[in-house]
């Protein structure tokens, strides 16, 4: 089955900087990657999705980046807020929408 | 609300009671999903419904556990004689269904199951 690895487990960056994290698959089957953020007492919420037929994607200050030939994928936010304050889960699919998350990376953004 | 909806949101049980947990997926979707998630980690999958028909289930951890969705909308988890390793949040997701392209899963809150 599909294996996903996601790193650091944990990040904290000061308001208005970079937050970057990193995340590995293993069946290269899948080819659709969601990122979700996952707030305390809240469900996961979609964020950003990229299919494997596209390298890159942006919106606004989120943008997901795709590398089927490494099995890589990236999820960088800009100018980070403190409301980015979270846990950001990136996940693999294949077939019919089975979901393989990742272990999740909480991110701690410093005003 | 046009979201998922999932009750009850906290529920403590006994070791060896029975439990229920509800999922009301989004009006209109075909697909519906029940994860697991343990304290710290990822939701982890369980089971997969198109409409009424559970295509996998895969995930579920034992005989224990057993879900439905009869008329192909509102869905139950069931497990038997919980044990103190049931403890965690379950989540309930819903999709629309698309021939061979995969959809954004929309979760709820989840369930917070607490076995004393």
């Amino acid at each position: 089955g599909e294996n996903v690895e996601q790193h650091p487990s944990t990040l904290s960056v000061q308001e208005g900087d970079s937050a970057v994290i990193k995340c590995t698959y293993s069946d290269s089957a899948s080819n659709y990657f969601p990122w979700y953020k996952q707030e305390l007492g809240k469900g996961p919420q979609l964020i950003i999705d990229i299919r494997s037929n596209v390298g890159e994607k942006k919106d606004q200050r989120i943008a997901v980046t795709l590398n089927k030939t490494a099995k890589h994928f990236s999820l960088h936010i800009t100018e980070t807020q403190p409301e980015d304050s979270a846990v950001y889960f990136c996940a693999a699919t294949g077939g019919y929408q089975k979901v393989t998350f990742g272990t999740g990376t909480k991110l701690q953004v410093i005003p | 609300g046009a979201g998922v909806s999932q009750s009850p949101r906290y529920k403590v049980a006994k070791r060896g009671q029975d439990v229920a947990l509800r999922c009301d997926p989004i009006s209109g979707h075909v697909s519906l999903f029940w994860y697991q998630q343990a304290l710290g980690q990822g939701p982890e999958f369980l089971t997969y419904f198109q409409n009424e028909a559970q295509l996998d289930k895969s995930g579920l951890p034992s005989d224990r556990f057993f879900a439905e969705r009869p008329e192909g909308s509102v869905s139950t988890l069931k497990i038997q004689r919980t044990q103190q390793e049931d403890s965690a949040v379950y989540l309930c997701a819903s999709s629309l269904l698309s021939q061979g392209n995969n959809q954004p899963q929309h979760f709820g809150d989840g369930t917070r199951l607490s076995i004393l």
